[in-house]
């Protein structure tokens, strides 16, 4: 089992609409949590931190259930320009630093 | 601030030769990240430094691959002898600490050793 797992997608979904990934960890001792976007054939690019209050960006919402083991991202009134993979990002800070990046997951956003 | 520079953008070798990867990063971040990411393995991170030394190299491949960072503006990748498996992005990044920041990442240099 993969230390953090995303469902690799695509999602479809016409502009406008609602969308949420998720992204489960194994480690209880990951520490920080982090959303990146990687449009094709670009380098990662931060999208926000997720704290353990949850935050909210704009349309963008992340959330962190420590109990469960999984960050969540949700888009509001997607754009065509949310068109991305959506990397999850875990740091585990004890038994050694770690940063594991999700395989990630691919939005396409439709007109 | 111009961002994690990295050259060149696109390399294409031939099997056996040296391949030397450029970053410079950010001014005043203290870790340096050396990552590849193909389609079947994703981001995988080869090094890290902290204040241009080496923390962990667990992830680097095998003996043909080395780093270093001679100082705060600059890290090199080095591939010898390169091999057609090696193909793939190599992305640098930088970043202020490892916990509570995000990483910056180059735009990668995409190698491709036939």
């Amino acid at each position: 089992r993969k230390e953090v797992e995303q469902d690799p997608g695509p999602f479809n979904v016409p502009e406008g609409a609602t969308v949420a990934f998720n992204c489960t960890y194994s480690n209880s001792a990951s520490q920080s949590f982090f959303w990146y976007r990687q449009d094709c054939r670009k380098e990662p690019k931060l999208l926000m931190s997720v704290y353990s209050s949850g935050n909210e960006d704009g349309r963008f919402t992340a959330q962190l259930n420590r109990a469960s083991q999984y960050i969540s991202l949700l888009i509001r009134d997607s754009k065509l320009s949310d068109s991305a993979t959506y990397l999850c990002v875990v740091n585990r800070g004890t038994g050694g630093f770690k940063t594991i990046f999700g395989a990630g997951t691919r939005l396409f956003v439709k007109a | 601030d111009a961002g994690v520079i990295q050259s060149p953008r696109h390399e294409v070798t031939e099997m056996g030769q040296e391949v030397t990867l450029r970053c410079k990063p950010i001014s005043g971040h203290d870790y340096l990240f050396w990552y590849r990411q193909t389609m079947m393995r994703g981001l995988e991170l080869l090094i890290y430094f902290n204040n241009n030394v080496p923390i962990d190299d667990s992830g680097m491949p095998e003996d043909r691959f080395s780093a270093k960072m001679p100082n705060a503006s600059f890290s090199t990748l080095k591939i010898q002898p390169s091999e057609p498996r090696d193909s793939a992005v190599y992305f640098c990044a930088s970043s202020l600490d490892t916990s509570n920041y995000g990483y910056t990442f180059g735009s990668g240099t995409r190698l491709t050793v036939v």
